[in-house]
C-alpha cells in the first residue's frame, strides 16, 4: 500500500550543487504535484503535471525543472541550489476525471538543507 | 486575489474537549473546500466539501461549509493525544481537475493528556 513515494527523505546540499528529487505513484492517477512547504508560508506549488507528457509552473518555480518521466513518476531537479530553496518538499498525485475533483494524496516529503 | 484563512493559529486542548477549527475563504470560481491532517510528515486528506449545508463526517471528526457566507469548520470532539496535527483547508477553483489549491496556513492543535 505504497501510494506516492519520495526520495530521498533527507539531503544537505552545498549552494550551486545540484540534485533530483524523485518521487513515484502506484495508484494510477494522472495528475502529479510538487510542492514545498517553509514555515509561516505554508504549502506552494512549484510544478505540476496534469498528465503524461505534460507540465506546468506553478505558484514557485523559479530555480527548478521538472520531468513527468511516465505515468507513475515525477521528478524535481535543482540546477543549482541555493540557501533560499532550504525547505521540505512534497510530492502529490490525484486522479483526474473530467469535472469532478479528486483529493490531492501526499508523500512523506524530502527534507532539503542548502549550505 | 485567492486566499484562504484559518483560524486560529493554534489551539492547545485537553483530552475529552470539543474544539472546531475554522476555514474562511475567497476563491474566484470556487469548487469545493478540503481538510487535511498533518503530523509529522505528509498531509492526510479528510474531508471534501462541494455542496453548502451537507455535514460530512468520519468518527469524531465532522466538517461542514457554508458557501453563502464563505467558510468551512471542521469539528473534533472527545479530542484524544493522537488529534495532535497541524489541520490544513484548501480551496479549489472550478478548473475541473483540482490542480490549484488555494492553501491556509493551518490550525496547529495540541491535545494534552
Amino acid at each position: 500500500n505504497a501510494g506516492v513515494t519520495q526520495t530521498p527523505k533527507f539531503q544537505v546540499l552545498k549552494t550551486g550543487q545540484s540534485m533530483t528529487l524523485q518521487c513515484a505513484q502506484d495508484m494510477n492517477h494522472n495528475s502529479m504535484y510538487w510542492y514545498r512547504q517553509d514555515p509561516g508560508m505554508g504549502l506552494r506549488l512549484i510544478y505540476y503535471s496534469a498528465s503524461e507528457g505534460t507540465t506546468d509552473k506553478g505558484e514557485v518555480p523559479n530555480g527548478y525543472n521538472v520531468s513527468r518521466l511516465n505515468k507513475r513518476e515525477f521528478s524535481l531537479r535543482l540546477e543549482s541550489a541555493a540557501p533560499s530553496q532550504t525547505s521540505v518538499y512534497f510530492c502529490a498525485s490525484s486522479e483526474y476525471r473530467g469535472s469532478n475533483n479528486q483529493p490531492q494524496h501526499f508523500g512523506d516529503g524530502t527534507r532539503l538543507s542548502i549550505l | 486575489e485567492d486566499k484562504v484563512v484559518q483560524s486560529p493559529l493554534s489551539l492547545v486542548v485537553h483530552e475529552g474537549d470539543t474544539v472546531t477549527l475554522n476555514c474562511s475563504y475567497e476563491v474566484t470560481n470556487f469548487r469545493s473546500l478540503l481538510w487535511y491532517k498533518q503530523e509529522k510528515k505528509a498531509p492526510t486528506f479528510l474531508f471534501m466539501l462541494t455542496s453548502s449545508g451537507i455535514e460530512k463526517k468520519s468518527g469524531r471528526l465532522s466538517s461542514i461549509l457554508d458557501k453563502k457566507e464563505l467558510f468551512s469548520i471542521l469539528n473534533i470532539t472527545a479530542t484524544q493525544t493522537g488529534d495532535s496535527a497541524v489541520y490544513l483547508c484548501a480551496g479549489t477553483d472550478n478548473a475541473g481537475n483540482n490542480r490549484k489549491l488555494i492553501w491556509g496556513l493551518g490550525t496547529s492543535l495540541a491535545v494534552n493528556p
